[in-house]
């Protein structure tokens, strides 16, 4: 079963504009980390924010983590058409290692 | 290696047909895992080793699926009387510790 929930499910921008997905989750949590997976590729590994941070940043990026409502955000700034990618987030229930994935929300970037 | 390595990239068995994948994990990585990804969702937990130990196997959906790792590096993801259910891209991971996984490409699995 899937423990996070992205929001929205698809989002098509142009490019230079920001692209911004949400994520929903049910129980309390250690970390959550965001992946992006290319079509037909593996998930590599973006961003990771602990549950006693609220904001982090790396590069384009922006990932921001709300406890209380269990919910967490992507930005990405100034898209790319290469940032078009399908994108998860992926939480872990406190004290295990096992990493539930959301649905993901599949951007596309025009350019 | 440099990364995760998993074979075949693509596999097509027929229905009730056995089949194994292979994934070679980054070297030293004591932590592995298997996914399972159906299209248009997102990955599902399916089994997780240390080393060679399988300490969880809860998200095999059933008997036919079983994973091994017996020298605590390549492990392998043995289907059983594929059914068609059982198509999906299966992905594994590894990990020094228990987060920031690097994942493999993946292997594409179609039963007709």
């Amino acid at each position: 079963s899937q423990q996070g929930e992205e929001d929205p499910q698809a989002l098509s921008i142009q490019e230079g504009e920001n692209a911004t997905m949400n994520c929903s989750y049910k129980t309390s949590i250690n970390n959550l980390q965001w992946y992006r997976q290319n079509s037909g590729r593996g998930l590599v590994h973006l961003i990771l924010i602990r549950s006693n941070e609220r904001e982090k940043h790396s590069g384009r990026l922006r990932v921001t983590l709300d406890t209380s409502k269990k919910s967490s955000s992507l930005l990405i700034t100034a898209s790319r058409a290469a940032d078009t990618a399908s994108y998860f987030c992926a939480t872990d229930a406190s004290g295990t290692y096992k990493y539930i994935f959301g649905t993901g929300t599949r951007l596309k970037v025009l350019a | 290696g440099a990364g995760v390595s998993q074979s075949p990239r693509y596999k097509v068995a027929k229905r009730g047909q056995d089949v194994a994948l292979r994934c070679d994990p980054i070297s030293g990585h004591v932590s592995l895992f298997w996914y399972q990804q159906a299209l248009g969702q997102g990955p599902e937990f399916l089994t997780y080793f240390q080393n060679e130990a399988q300490l969880d196997k809860s998200g095999l959906p059933s008997d036919r699926f079983f994973a091994e790792r017996p020298e605590g590096s390549v492990s392998t993801l043995k289907i059983q009387r594929t059914q068609q259910e059982d198509s999906a891209v299966y992905l594994c991971a590894s990990s020094l510790s228990t987060w920031g996984y690097t994942f493999g490409s993946g292997t594409r699995l179609t039963v007709v």
